[in-house]
């Protein structure tokens, strides 16, 4: 059973581009969150995707934007980039959106920089 | 304001004593929680979990307790191991769902040999 997988490891935009992030969850979780994490603090919570539908947001502007897929690989999008959106992004994975199979897989992150 | 603090940026303990992390919450609804463990360019690792409804939970080496009436839990290892040393985070969520976790900013342990 492969872990959860991001791509690309390392990424370079300037402000004002659009990005996307993509995700590959373990195989059967059906559950997917996305998480921003800036230097020194916690991993905040953008959103999470249940069955290819959105099941919850945070505190994040609709710039923000994430698609699930059939085949648990899943997206995040963000436009109009802003100098603040330099993070590392992590998903995470589960089998379930809650209850005792709801530990959730994150994997190793994408570093996002904005000049 | 945050709602999930970790107010120790850092700890130090010697192989073999016990290390005891600190988190504090202020949403008394949150009903489920969580520690991780990370080590540098790795996503975070479940570590170990505890229900509101229980004041105790133990793994092995690690045990959770959680105080609701403070709003307090705390992660106790024992012995500590060099191969701990790795940021933890604490997390709070809502109606058991992890994967809306409202996590501290984490506090690095350092277990010396």
């Amino acid at each position: 059973e492969t872990g959860v997988t991001q791509s690309p490891t390392h990424l370079i935009k300037t402000r004002g581009q659009q990005v996307t992030l993509r995700c590959s969850s373990q195989s059967g979780h059906n559950t997917v969150s996305w998480y921003q994490q800036a230097l020194g603090q916690g991993p905040q919570f953008i959103f999470q995707y249940y069955r290819e539908e959105e099941n919850g947001r945070g505190n994040f502007p609709p710039r923000f934007s994430g698609l699930q897929f059939p085949n648990y690989s899943s997206e995040l999008n963000v436009n109009a980039l802003e100098l603040d959106d330099s993070a590392l992004y992590l998903c995470a994975s589960s089998l379930a959106k809650g209850g005792p199979y709801n530990e959730q897989f994150f994997g190793p992150g994408t570093r996002l920089t904005v000049l | 304001d945050q709602q999930v603090k970790q107010n120790s940026p850092s700890l130090s303990v010697q192989e073999g004593r016990i290390s005891i992390l600190n988190c504090d919450y202020t949403n008394s609804m949150f009903d489920y929680f969580l520690w991780y463990k990370k080590y540098p360019a790795e996503g975070p690792t479940f570590l170990i979990s505890i229900s509101s409804i229980k004041d105790k939970n133990e793994d092995g080496r690690f045990t959770v307790f959680l105080n609701k009436s403070a709003k307090h839990l705390s992660l106790h290892i024992v012995p500590s191991q060099p191969g701990d040393s790795a940021v933890y985070f604490c997390a709070a969520s809502l109606n058991t769902n992890a994967g809306k976790s409202t996590f501290g900013d984490g506090t690095t342990l350092t277990v010396k040999p």
